[in-house]
């Protein structure tokens, strides 16, 4: 079935550090990919969406670009924030596989510190 | 504003006891989800619902029951089958089950066995 992987947290940065969080999928049909991001003791908020290959996928200052050849779907930020600390998850939808639609990375924990 | 309402936040539950969690959301979506969060483990599918009066069994269903008897409405009873049953439950929707869209959630309700 569909999957993503996305890197293990926790990863701490200092205010203004460069982030990656590396995130890959496997996929039988053509899917959509997300990144959401959850502040503590809340539900999930669509960060950004690329829905074709070479797709980027921008909002708030995080980048993340559809590399189909790839299968990944990184998420980066040039300056990050302390406002920034959240979980962050990786997902894909894929209806044309006949499995689950959704699914979900396991979540990368951000803290950043001033 | 549309979106998608969970209630209660936070639940007691004491052993052997079913609680039922509230989902309702304005969005004239016709699929719904519930996930199960737990630290380190990301999200898991406990249901899923592609229209009213249908549901399916996701990667955790034991010891949960739902039902989807009005479009906006999809409420997730956790039973006394459940046996470890303190998590934080999401719900979700999307527009059109066949359709590679985002995901809205809500914010969540944090269940606590007592």
């Amino acid at each position: 079935g569909d999957s993503v992987t996305q890197m293990e947290g926790p990863v701490t940065l200092s205010e203004e550090a460069f982030l990656t969080i590396n995130c890959t999928y496997t996929a039988t049909g053509y899917p959509s990919l997300f990144w959401y991001v959850q502040y503590p003791g809340e539900g999930l908020q669509l960060l950004l969406k690329a829905t074709k290959a070479d797709d980027k996928g921008s909002n708030k200052g995080f980048e993340a670009t559809y590399r189909k050849e790839t299968t990944s779907f990184h998420l980066e930020k040039g300056s990050v924030q302390v406002s920034d600390s959240a979980v962050y998850f990786c997902a894909l939808s894929d209806h044309d596989s006949g499995n689950t639609p959704l699914v979900f990375g396991k979540g990368t924990r951000l803290s950043v510190i001033a | 504003d549309g979106g998608i309402t969970q209630s209660p936040k936070y639940l007691f539950r004491k052993e052997g006891q079913n609680v039922t969690l509230s989902c309702e959301q304005n969005l004239n979506h016709d699929a719904m989800y519930w996930y199960r969060q737990d630290p380190g483990q990301g999200l898991r599918l406990i249901y899923y619902s592609q229209i009213v009066n249908d549901f399916q069994k996701g990667d955790i269903a034991e010891g949960y029951s739902v039902s989807r008897e009005k479009k906006e409405s999809f409420p997730l009873t956790v039973t006394s089958a459940q046996k470890n049953p303190t998590a934080f439950y999401l719900c979700a929707s999307t527009p059109r089950w066949r359709m590679n869209t985002e995901a809205f959630f809500g914010q969540g309700t944090r269940l606590t066995v007592v």
